[in-house]
């Protein structure tokens, strides 16, 4: 079982559509859980983290955490082509290890 | 405030050739990691410092790859010599601190190619 665990995607949406990103993790130990963006060539960019079970909203993402099912997710309301990016979840472990899953491709079609 | 700086951006080598990439992370971060990104995989941590220190390299492959961050400010990393399977981009992280709520920013990367 992977650490960090995506689906690879694509994932396809339509513009102005809700996308939904998805990931799962194995250590129970882990604290802190992000959001990068990476465009295709570009190195990652974050935008999101989010520490506490819950929702957290910010602009047009919200980050939502289940630490007892292990599973932390982003949300993207009113898709925009521009959004078409591969998304990589992060998790601090842990021993403070940093890591990071495989990404999932998102295509917002116009 | 200027991000992560990398460079080169692009290098191409022979196989078993030397090559070395630098880093100079946001000013203030103390931690610096490099990372290994492969087509279609997330980064994947090298190495990361606590300043000048090496705290966690249980990832890189000691017999072709070093690094160092002498002052605790930029980093070098080496691989000598390259292998074809070395082809990859090389990431440069820094955070402020590396606690369980650190926040990583990259900089652009380098991509080598090994021929």
């Amino acid at each position: 079982q992977k650490e960090v665990e995506q689906n690879s995607g694509p994932l396809s949406v339509p513009e102005g559509a809700i996308a939904s990103l998805n990931c799962t993790y194995s250590d129970r130990g882990s604290q802190s859980f992000f959001w990068y963006r990476q465009y295709s060539g570009k190195s990652p960019e974050l935008i999101m983290f989010i520490y506490s079970n819950g929702d957290k909203e910010d602009g047009r993402f919200t980050a939502q955490l289940n630490k007892a099912s292990q599973y932390v997710s982003l949300l993207i309301r009113d898709s925009q082509p521009s959004d078409s990016a591969t998304y990589l979840c992060a998790v601090i472990s842990g021993t403070y290890k940093y890591i990071f899953g495989t990404g999932t491709r998102l295509k917002v079609l116009a | 405030e200027a991000g992560v700086v990398q460079s080169p951006r692009y290098k191409i080598i022979e196989k078993k050739q030397p090559v070395a990439f630098w880093c100079n992370p946001i000013s203030g971060h103390n931690t610096l990691y490099w990372y290994l990104q492969n087509l279609g995989q997330g980064p994947e941590l090298l190495i990361r410092y606590e300043n000048e220190e090496a705290v966690d390299d249980s990832q890189l492959p000691k017999d072709r790859f070093s690094a160092e961050r002498l002052k605790g400010v930029d980093s070098t990393l080496k691989i000598q010599p390259a292998e074809l399977g070395d082809s990859a981009v090389y990431l440069c992280a820094s955070s402020s601190d590396s606690g369980a709520y650190n926040e990583q920013f990259f900089g652009p990367g380098t991509r080598l190619t090994v021929l």
